[in-house]
């Protein structure tokens, strides 16, 4: 079983719907992010969390907004999609090792259209 | 602030040729440098990372990457590549006193029969 899994896998969206993407880790990590990637901009950090009551906001987080109802669950929302919201988002987790380097793991993605 | 360029954004390849996809980054701190992977419908997954110590870094499958600090550079490598290494390459950066992790934009790799 993957150890970071995304719901849903694709999503077709009109403009104006409020949207939300899941995702979920059995790694035990206390640390998890949403990205979005889009074509030739490479992936690009929309919000993180250290811990349930630590979110943050990354470069790019207008438009949207984060939950972590649990350790083991963050969800990314988008209140009222916009097509230029279309994009690839990936969901992951992170854990910092003894030498102080986080490594990250990244679930499949979510490939959403906003039409 | 960091930042990464990745030189190419396609790159394609005779199977069994030697590849190499490059990436040059700007700091004004010390990073750690990262090569990631994506096969078609799948998440990133690492390749391999530099850390510190010996500049050459020997990664899964084959790949193995050089840091050149002098010419801020960390370009990919490997010396035959497989109908099976089509993918999509990410150059990453992240500051060693930090999280955030800073992506280039990719580096698409096909390799023909």
């Amino acid at each position: 079983d993957a150890d970071v899994t995304q719901t849903p896998r694709n999503r077709i969206t009109k403009t104006g719907k409020r949207i939300m993407l899941e995702c979920s880790q059995t790694k035990g990590h206390d640390r998890m992010y949403w990205y979005r990637q889009d074509p030739g901009l490479g992936l690009r950090l929309i919000y993180y969390s250290f811990d349930v009551k630590d979110i943050n906001k990354g470069e790019i987080s207008d438009g949207y907004s984060v939950s972590r109802q649990a350790q083991a669950k963050f969800s990314l929302s988008l209140e009222s999609a916009i097509p230029n919201q279309t994009a690839l988002y990936f969901c992951a987790t992170g854990v910092r090792r003894r030498e102080g380097l986080e490594t990250q793991y990244f679930g499949p993605g979510t490939r959403l259209l906003v039409l | 602030a960091q930042s990464v360029t990745q030189l190419d954004s396609q790159v394609p390849v005779f199977e069994e040729a030697p590849v190499e996809l490059r990436c040059n980054y700007s700091s004004s701190v010390s990073v750690y440098l990262f090569w990631y992977v994506q096969y078609p419908n799948q998440g990133l997954q690492l390749l391999l990372k530099y850390l510190s110590g010996s500049t050459l870094v020997k990664g899964i499958n084959g790949f193995e990457a050089e840091f050149n600090k002098s010419q801020t550079s960390f370009h990919l490598r490997k010396p035959s590549v497989h109908i099976s290494d089509t993918a999509e390459y990410f150059c990453a950066v992240r500051n060693t006193g930090g999280f955030k992790t800073i992506f280039g934009a990719g580096t698409r790799l096909f390799v023909k029969a």
